[in-house]
């Protein structure tokens, strides 16, 4: 079935790095990829998404392009900031049947000032 | 706008008790309402999908008669543990989906459940 790999954490940064989280994904059909952001405490929030190969998802300073090729969303941020500091999940949804979202496990990133 | 509530965001109860959790979608019509289930450092795992006026469909091994979902209505679902044991303490997040949009959903901000 579909899946989405991510790498795992804690990545760990000092404020202004450069932040790379890698995500894989495997499916039959075309999904669409999604990453969302969970602050201490809260709930998920979308953060940035695409739709189709070669899209590319934007918000925040946060990036991701969708590559078929390589099936892969990994997310960058130029310049990273105390506040990014959350748990960031990486999803697929297959929109041919629209289902349900299917997570990676996560990635936790902690930046010091 | 796409705001979605659930209620209450923390509930402790004793072993045995039942528990119900509310999702809402505030400003749109939820067709279809998922509910996850998130373990301590864990990602998000699929429970149910319902769909307004049908039953829901659970996913393999989630008891549905200990996880009672409803969905009577475009902008309420339910959740419902029944005899509650320590080992359903988790955190539940519902997200819900329109018509508009179809493939994008918006999460409630979960609810903290701790079964002593």
């Amino acid at each position: 079935g579909d899946s989405v790999t991510q790498m795992e954490g804690p990545v760990t940064l000092s404020e202004e790095a450069f932040l790379t989280i890698n995500c894989t994904y495997t499916a039959t059909g075309y999904p669409s990829l999604f990453w969302y952001v969970q602050y201490p405490g809260e709930g998920l929030q979308l953060l940035l998404k695409a739709t189709k190969a070669d899209d590319k998802g934007s918000n925040k300073g946060f990036e991701a392009t969708y590559r078929k090729e390589t099936t892969s969303f990994h997310l960058e941020k130029g310049s990273v900031q105390v506040s990014d500091s959350a748990v960031y999940f990486c999803a697929l949804s297959d929109s041919q049947a629209g289902t349900a979202l299917i997570f990676g496990k996560g990635t936790t990133l902690s930046v010091s000032s | 706008g796409a705001v979605v509530s659930q209620h209450p965001s923390r509930v402790i109860c004793k072993s045995g008790t039942s528990v119900k959790i509310e999702c809402r979608s505030l400003d749109f019509q939820a067709t279809t309402m998922f509910w996850y289930r998130q373990f301590p450092k864990q990602s998000l795992m699929l429970m149910a999908t319902s769909n307004e006026g049908s039953k829901a469909t659970y996913e393999q091994g989630v008891e549905k008669d200990k996880f009672l979902i409803n969905h009577a209505s475009l902008t309420l679902s339910t959740l419902t543990v029944t005899s509650a044991h320590p080992e359903d303490s988790s955190f539940y997040i519902c997200s819900a989906r329109g018509q508009i949009n179809y493939n994008e959903q918006f999460f409630g901000p979960g609810t903290r459940l701790t079964v002593l």
